[in-house]
């Protein structure tokens, strides 16, 4: 039970685009269009941001944005604002005995 | 509103157990897939255990024979029970409620409501 791979950083200054890469296996990422995305900002809870690869939950600005290719998923936040600097953790399902394994998670920051 | 809430965390001794509790409101505890994920101290977050609403249960290798999924549907209350800890359970515990879709082809939409987090620290 592997986690999967994200940069440990990324950032980018107001109003540009900043993407995260979120690399595993052929029984996870690659194997699955089960891709989740949360946001978690310092001491509180999780927030997911994409399911499903590319979907958006009610309420999520379409600046958030997912995608895939083979093993590797990523979310681009475009039009960066200073509320978007938070850790980001992507998550795939990988069948029931590695139910929902994430992401090292990737700390981004607005400069 | 769709809320969880978590309790039961607190300082305990390596090789102690405790139960903790999440209690649910404005939707249905045994309708849906519940899980339970930690996330240690300046670390990422760890998916410890699922419970489908089927009742079948899951761990991680990490917990697996130590760690305990249950539901108690009459209070509508998720449940994880914590055995011979170890000072690398030390984590913040949250509660989440997977979204799925689908009963024979099901669909995995991810974990859309959380708790706040209880915390767990085993030191002696």
């Amino acid at each position: 039970q592997s986690a999967l791979t994200q940069p440990p950083s990324a950032s980018g200054s107001p109003g540009q685009s900043v993407t995260i890469s979120c690399t595993g296996t052929s029984s996870d990422v690659g194997g699955y269009n089960y891709v989740s995305w949360y946001q978690q900002h310092p001491g509180k809870a999780p927030k997911l941001m994409i399911y499903e690869v590319s979907k958006r939950p009610s309420g999520v600005p379409d600046r958030f944005s997912g995608s895939k290719s083979g093993n590797t998923a990523s979310l681009t936040v475009s039009g960066l604002q200073a509320e978007d600097e938070a850790d980001y953790y992507c998550s795939s399902y990988a069948g029931s005995n590695n139910f929902g394994v994430f992401g090292t998670g990737t700390k981004v920051t607005v400069l | 509103e769709v809320q969880l809430v978590e309790s039961g965390g607190g300082l305990i001794q390596p090789g102690g157990s405790l139960r903790l509790s999440c209690a649910a409101s404005g939707f249905t505890v045994s309708s849906n897939y519940m899980s339970w994920v930690r996330q240690a101290p300046g670390k990422g977050l760890e998916w410890v255990s699922v419970i489908y609403s089927g009742g079948s249960t899951y761990y991680a290798d990490s917990v697996k024979g130590r760690f305990t999924i249950s539901r108690d549907n009459s209070k509508n209350t998720l449940y994880l029970q914590m055995n011979s800890l170890r000072a690398e359970d030390t984590a913040v515990y949250y509660c989440a409620r997977y979204r799925v879709r689908g009963v024979i082809t099901v669909h995995y939409y991810g974990m859309d409501v959380w708790g706040q987090g209880t915390t767990v620290t085993v030191s002696s």
